[in-house]
């Protein structure tokens, strides 16, 4: 258990339409970071915050956002979604800026 | 932008045999991490290289950051059924934000 928490595990939902996936990092970090895995590849880095402020960005399609709210849990939003968004997307938390622990995901499927 | 690949991108080996995962960037990096991710779990941090030429060992498991700081491999010795998995490594620049860039990933599997 990395300590890094995501809900939901599991979203269906249905082209066009808009999903919230949320992270809450482990304890006394301050950084998260978001990324997207498609179906057998690598781990595409879309956005970052430290301490509520957007660090670094991505690969972020201008349908997705994301902010980290004061008590540093983050969301990102997913708008307008399209088939080629199922994907696993993964948070990950570290104190400073180089993300270590990542979350179990959630798998998103768009039909 | 920075390009880490790996190769190769499958390796299949008989259990007991050796395994060795490359990772090239395209950029100087200030610190490589390699990572494990089982079918269906999630990236699990196993180590940090900073220093040129660094090698550090983990029971069964050798890592070695190149001189350039280019580079780096992954050794694993007389594998077992426990180290399937995919094997990322990812690099932070040595030039601007500290973004962490992962590599292609290497996908282990152990034939009994």
């Amino acid at each position: 258990d990395s300590g890094v928490t995501q809900t939901p595990k599991h979203l269906i939902t249905a082209t066009g339409q808009r999903v919230t996936l949320r992270c809450s990092p482990r304890s006394g970090d301050l950084s998260v970071y978001w990324y997207q895995q498609s179906l057998d590849q690598g781990l595409q880095f879309l956005i970052q915050y430290y301490n509520g402020e957007e660090r670094a960005k991505g690969n972020i399609l201008e349908r997705f956002s994301a902010q980290q709210f004061p008590d540093l849990h983050s969301e990102l939003n997913l708008s307008s979604l399209e088939l080629g968004d199922s994907a696993l997307y993964f948070c990950a938390s570290s104190p400073r800026y180089t993300p270590k622990y990542f979350g179990p995901g959630t798998r998103l499927t768009v039909l | 932008g920075q390009q880490v690949m790996q190769i190769p991108q499958y390796q299949h080996v008989q259990e007991g045999e050796d395994f060795t995962t490359y990772c090239n960037s395209s950029t100087t990096l200030s610190n490589i991490q390699w990572y494990k991710q089982r079918p269906g779990g999630h990236p699990v941090f196993l180590i940090q290289l900073v220093k040129s030429g660094e090698v550090k060992k983990q029971k069964r498991l050798t890592f070695q950051f190149g001189e350039a700081k280019k580079n780096s491999s992954l050794h694993i010795t007389a594998t077992q059924t426990t180290d399937v998995g995919t094997y990322f490594c990812a690099g932070v620049s040595s030039f601007g934000n500290e973004k962490l860039t992962f590599g292609t990933g290497t996908r282990l599997t152990i034939i009994p």
